[in-house]
């Protein structure tokens, strides 16, 4: 049974700032992954889809890496903004079919 | 492209009532989902349609929820009787090929 991690479950950070958020899965047979974020009382936005055969995605500010062997993904933000502030969760799809298992997601917080 | 359209938004019922959820999925998409997420969870997977037919419902407590998709485009999702641990927010999601886009959700209160 796949089980997807995610740490920091909270995160807090000035203004400016890089970051890293992480995430990690039990199965390496994946189909692929995708970070969403997440505002409080709002349903998912996608914010990058990894299939397995790729490396990373890049869209503005975010980068997300995937190495499907160690069983990773990250999602970098550069020079962070209050309007970052959100849950950002990530997801895998299993090879069997197109169900997402999500992780428990980082609450994001970007002091002004 | 309009998205994922969910009704009602909010709904607060008393242990034991009945409810039902809505879901218009994004024009074109045959695969439809219902999610449950806890608060402070990720979504768990209730169940997923191929157009009208069910692909996966492992994880659907059929002793009281139920969902439906009869011809292939809308689906509800009801539970009979609510316990108070359904409390919860139900998001809907639809995809094409592979990627899956959410509508905003229903938060329901169990009392």
């Amino acid at each position: 049974k796949q089980e997807v991690t995610q740490i920091p479950a909270a995160l807090s950070v000035p203004e400016g700032e890089n970051l890293v958020l992480n995430c990690s899965f039990t199965d390496s047979a994946i189909y692929n992954l995708q970070w969403f974020r997440q505002d409080p009382g709002k349903g998912l936005t996608s914010l990058l889809l990894i299939q397995s055969s790729q490396r990373e995605q890049t869209s503005g500010r975010l980068n997300a890496s995937l190495d499907k062997s160690s069983g990773r993904s990250t999602l970098y933000i550069a020079a962070s903004q209050p309007g970052d502030s959100a849950t950002y969760l990530c997801a895998v799809t299993g090879n069997a079919g197109n169900m997402l298992t999500f992780g428990g997601g980082t609450r994001l917080m970007v002091k002004p | 492209e309009a998205g994922v359209a969910q009704s009602p938004r909010y709904k607060i019922i008393e242990k034991r009532q009945s409810v039902a959820f809505w879901c218009n999925p994004i024009s074109g998409h045959a695969t439809l989902y219902w999610y449950q997420q806890i608060l402070g969870q990720g979504p768990k997977l209730l169940i997923q349609f191929q157009n009208n037919g069910v692909v996966d419902d492992s994880q659907l407590p059929k002793d009281r929820f139920s969902a439906e998709r009869l011809k292939g485009v809308d689906s509800t999702l009801k539970i009979q009787p609510a316990k108070l641990e359904d409390s919860a927010v139900y998001l809907c999601a639809s995809s094409l090929y592979g990627e899956q886009f959410f509508g905003p959700g229903t938060r329901l209160t169990v009392l």
